[in-house]
């Protein structure tokens, strides 16, 4: 069964950077797109980054653009976000989530349990 | 970009019972809608995309149905599990966003 596991998160001061890691399982990960969607602590769900299964087609949320980089890396099944200039806006559990298709196109089908970032000085 | 709005915001329904989910998009999106599942302390969960087909393992309980802006999930025969927040989401144009939210307790 598809398995994602998010790791990387913690606490961070503003302006510093993290990067956040996805670890894939259960399906051919390199077929898909995938996204990344956060949550702040009692809010709703935004999404974040979506990066095609080659990694050449991604797009970003307005609040993060220029800071965020989606990233994968087929060989090791593994799915990145590097956060950069962090500001205490995004603070957040960061979930990995796989679409149905290879573009990131077709809808959310999966998702992992998520990690939390805090950005606090 | 697209706004999702969600209605009602909140409901409070009884074990048995049918409870709708509205859900509107601000220009049309065929059917790129999905929906999600999320209890307290939990991951979301994939229900339904395409606007009406449901992800593998999903209860037929649950349907969706709409086209464009007009979209909504029916829970029939509501279970003690079902009790949780449910998110649609358009995912015709970039950004993906999502609506905020509508949560259903126990009456």
């Amino acid at each position: 069964q598809v398995q994602l596991v998010e790791s990387g998160g913690g606490v961070v001061q503003p302006g510093r950077s993290l990067r956040l890691s996805c670890a894939a399982s259960g399906f051919t990960f390199s077929s898909y797109g995938m996204h990344w969607v956060r949550q702040a602590p009692g809010r709703g769900l935004e999404w974040v980054a979506v990066l095609a299964y080659g990694g050449h087609n991604e797009y970003y949320a307005n609040s993060v653009k220029g800071r965020f980089t989606i990233s994968r890396d087929n060989a090791k099944n593994t799915l990145y976000l590097q956060m950069n200039s962090l500001r205490a806006e995004d603070t957040a559990f960061y979930f990995c989530a796989k679409d149905h298709g290879v573009n990131g196109d077709r809808g959310i089908d999966n998702w992992g349990q998520g990690t939390l970032v805090t950005v606090s000085s | 970009d697209i706004q999702m709005t969600q209605s009602p915001s909140s409901l409070s329904a009884s074990v048995g019972d049918r409870v709708t989910i509205t859900c509107r998009a601000s220009r049309g999106i065929s059917n790129y809608l999905a929906w999600f599942q999320q209890k307290p302390g939990e991951a979301p969960k994939s229900l339904i995309f395409a606007a009406s087909t449901l992800q593998s393992g999903v209860p037929s309980r649950f349907s969706g149905s709409g086209s464009e802006t007009d979209f909504t999930l029916t829970i029939s025969n509501l279970q003690p599990e079902d009790f949780a927040t449910y998110y649609c989401q358009q995912y015709d144009r970039y950004p993906p966003s999502f609506g905020p939210g509508t949560k259903v307790d126990i009456k």
